[in-house]
């Protein structure tokens, strides 16, 4: 079975630049995550999605921050204008539903120079 | 706010060499504690859940432990493909989301 399928894996932009990372869940699983880990802070969830609505995007740092589940299948996270101090690895992870347990995907590393 | 502290933050062992990973946690309304494993350039990958104090769940050389406080994942006669970063995680209340600690970086040497 294939697992959360995440692109790109790596991305290098330059500051301002305009990122878009994208997401796969597995089939069946309808509740979407997106967490970013960074050596200082750790995994840090930024928004779910359960049957593609948005339920809790309290973590999502700022407005330059933004993710879209337009189907069941897919899911993006947006950062524009990027910042250096968006520089991190990016995680999606799904579940069967919001309370079992989540699989996560290989994520992005994002640099912004 | 949910905090969960891991301790410590890095162990070397040698290879059959054992010992126990700790994850205290401060929530309230514990409904699950997740341990995961990641490797260098991957992502985390689920070993086990616990739902209350008292429970055990193993796994090959690795078994978890759950109080009220704290959780154990004793790692029994360690190998060298042991080496991962070990993370826990909590969920708690009625959030979905898991909290993290900062993970313990295990090392095993031959």
């Amino acid at each position: 079975d294939a697992g959360v399928i995440q692109s790109p894996r790596h991305e290098v932009t330059e500051m301002g630049q305009e990122v878009t990372l994208r997401c796969k869940p597995i089939s069946g699983h309808n509740s979407l995550f997106w967490y970013r880990q960074t050596m200082m802070r750790g995994l840090e969830l930024l928004i779910y999605f359960n049957n593609n609505v948005p339920i809790d995007d309290s973590g999502m740092p700022e407005d330059r921050f933004s993710a879209k589940m337009p189907n069941a299948s897919f899911s993006t996270l947006k950062i524009q204008p990027s910042e250096p101090r968006d520089s991190a690895v990016y995680f999606c992870a799904s579940s069967f539903n919001s309370q079992e347990t989540q699989y996560f995907g290989p994520g992005t590393r994002l640099l912004v120079l | 706010e949910d905090q969960v502290t891991q301790s410590p933050e890095a162990l070397r062992l040698q290879e059959g060499e054992s010992s126990s990973l700790n994850c205290s946690y401060t929530v309230s309304g514990l409904r699950g504690l997740f341990w995961y494993r990641q490797d260098p350039g991957k992502g985390p990958e689920f070993l086990f859940t616990l739902y209350s104090a008292g429970e055990e769940k193993e796994k090959e050389r690795l078994k978890a432990t759950l109080t009220k406080k704290e959780s154990f994942l004793h790692i029994t006669a360690p190998k060298p493909e042991d080496s991962a970063t070990y993370l826990c995680a909590v969920k708690a209340g009625t959030a979905s989301k898991l909290t993290f600690g900062t993970g313990t970086r295990l090392q095993v040497t031959l």
